[in-house]
């Protein structure tokens, strides 16, 4: 019964470098997110999908890119890592409808020096 | 305008005490409502749905005023596990969720 499972858990990147954070939950939820977490922010959504081969852009998808070709998948690229994307990302999925609550995962503690 | 709101707190209140959150939200198309709990930067979990009709799971009751656009959280006899931060979450179009700030709550022995 994992529900959604990210990885890392913590990863340091230098300026320019690039990476993916892996999302992959088991719960057959079609609607999968992205979201990023600054002090003083809260969370804000970076992209999310509603189905696969369905994407859209959330509050703040400037300098990641994400994918969607399965219905348990859906990783976050950073393309060319910036200071400005230290943050902690969390990734959730839920059923679709109005209703339906998200499920997180455990969060990925980034920083970019 | 932010779109969710919360009083980021910290609300420091003792053992047993009764406190109370509030979250105004700006979107009147906003379809459901939830309260969310965060520890020490981990993973958001779902505290409780919040339905208009207000609902109530052991010691926290949840109201939703549609007319007024705010949702409340109330936690009789706090304890000290309760100690967190308390997400308000708005759902509004299809999937668009919207998450506040957080309100800290401290439970003082």
């Amino acid at each position: 019964n994992a529900g959604v499972t990210q990885t890392p858990k913590f990863q340091v990147l230098k300026t320019g470098q690039s990476m993916t954070l892996q999302c992959a939950q088991d719960m057959n939820h079609e609607y999968m997110s992205w979201y990023r977490q600054d002090p003083g922010m809260g969370l804000r959504l970076i992209h999310y999908s509603v189905g696969a081969g369905i994407t859209d852009q959330g509050e703040v998808p400037n300098g990641y890119n994400v994918s969607r070709s399965t219905t348990e998948d859906f990783p976050l690229r950073l393309l060319s890592a910036a200071p400005s994307q230290t943050s902690v990302y969390f990734c959730a999925s839920s059923d679709s409808g109005t209703g339906k609550k998200l499920f997180f995962g455990s969060g990925t503690q980034l920083s970019v020096l | 305008r932010k779109e969710v709101e919360q009083d980021p707190g910290p609300f420091n209140v003792p053992e047993g005490a009764t406190v109370a959150f509030n979250c105004t939200y700006s979107n009147s198309a906003s379809q459901s409502f939830f309260w969310y709990r965060q520890d020490c930067r981990k993973e958001p979990k779902l505290l409780m749905s919040v339905y208009s009709s207000g609902n109530e799971d052991g010691r926290f009751t949840a109201q939703l005023n549609r007319a007024s656009q705010y949702i409340s959280l109330l936690i009789r006899d706090s304890k000290l596990s309760d100690s967190a931060t308390y997400l308000c979450v708005v759902k509004g179009g299809y999937q668009k969720v919207t998450f506040g700030t957080g309100t800290k709550l401290q439970v003082i022995p």
